[in-house]
């Protein structure tokens, strides 16, 4: 079962620009987790935001979470050709069980 | 430097062979899971483990088998029931019982079916 469906499926931008990308879930959750994937490679935790927060930043990231719409988004500001990655939303389940990802958003940074 | 050491990188299977993909981690964390992604469908889980000696199915677990003998090592099998098993395997761990619930991953294991 996937927990989280990323949007858009793939974003390609300038470098300079922002980023946004979007991640809807269907079931309550603990907490959101954002991750990045260069390609190959395993999967970089980036950020997590709790049910009670609204609002994290982190560096450049900024997160947000929306629990009353089930949904989070994930804005990368000034964006780097460095940030050219996949990005996945995770959730957590039940207590003791493993994160659920969805399918990610591939980030295209051209210079 | 403490982290998660997946071997190998590369792994090729005939048909009808069992494979063992090896994942051990030196971060002295209790739990460690297993994914499976495949181009365009993210991640699936298949076993994950929150303790030594305890192990439970994820959502793909079928043609699949782990254990759980020692904190540091989380080894999987691909079994020739497995009948699409070319894929990228990712390992995992985190420490949800010191409130670190961000997982650390190894690099990935790519497995072809010769």
């Amino acid at each position: 079962s996937q927990q989280g469906e990323e949007d858009p499926q793939a974003l390609s931008i300038q470098e300079g620009e922002n980023a946004t990308m979007n991640c809807s879930y269907k079931t309550s959750i603990n907490n959101l987790q954002w991750y990045r994937q260069n390609s190959g490679r395993g999967l970089v935790h980036l950020i997590l935001i709790r049910s009670n927060e609204r609002e994290k930043h982190s560096g450049r990231l900024r997160v947000t979470l929306d629990t009353s719409k089930k949904s989070s988004s994930l804005l990368i500001t000034a964006s780097r050709a460095a940030d050219t990655a996949s990005y996945f939303c995770a959730t957590d389940g039940q207590a003791g069980t493993a994160l659920i990802f969805g399918k990610g958003t591939t980030l295209s940074v051209s210079s | 430097d403490g982290g998660i050491t997946q071997s190998p990188k590369y792994l090729f299977r005939k048909e009808g062979q069992n494979v063992t993909l090896s994942c051990e981690q030196n971060l002295n964390h209790d739990a460690m899971y297993w994914y499976r992604q495949d181009p365009g469908q993210g991640l699936r889980l298949i076993y994950y483990s929150q303790i030594v000696n305890d192990f439970q199915k994820g959502d793909i677990a079928e043609g699949y088998s782990v254990s759980r003998e020692k904190k540091e090592s989380f080894p999987l099998t691909v079994t020739s029931a497995q009948k699409n098993p070319t894929a990228f395997y990712l390992c995992a761990s985190s420490q949800p019982k010191r409130g670190n619930y961000g997982y650390t991953f190894g690099s990935g294991t790519r497995l072809t079916v010769v």
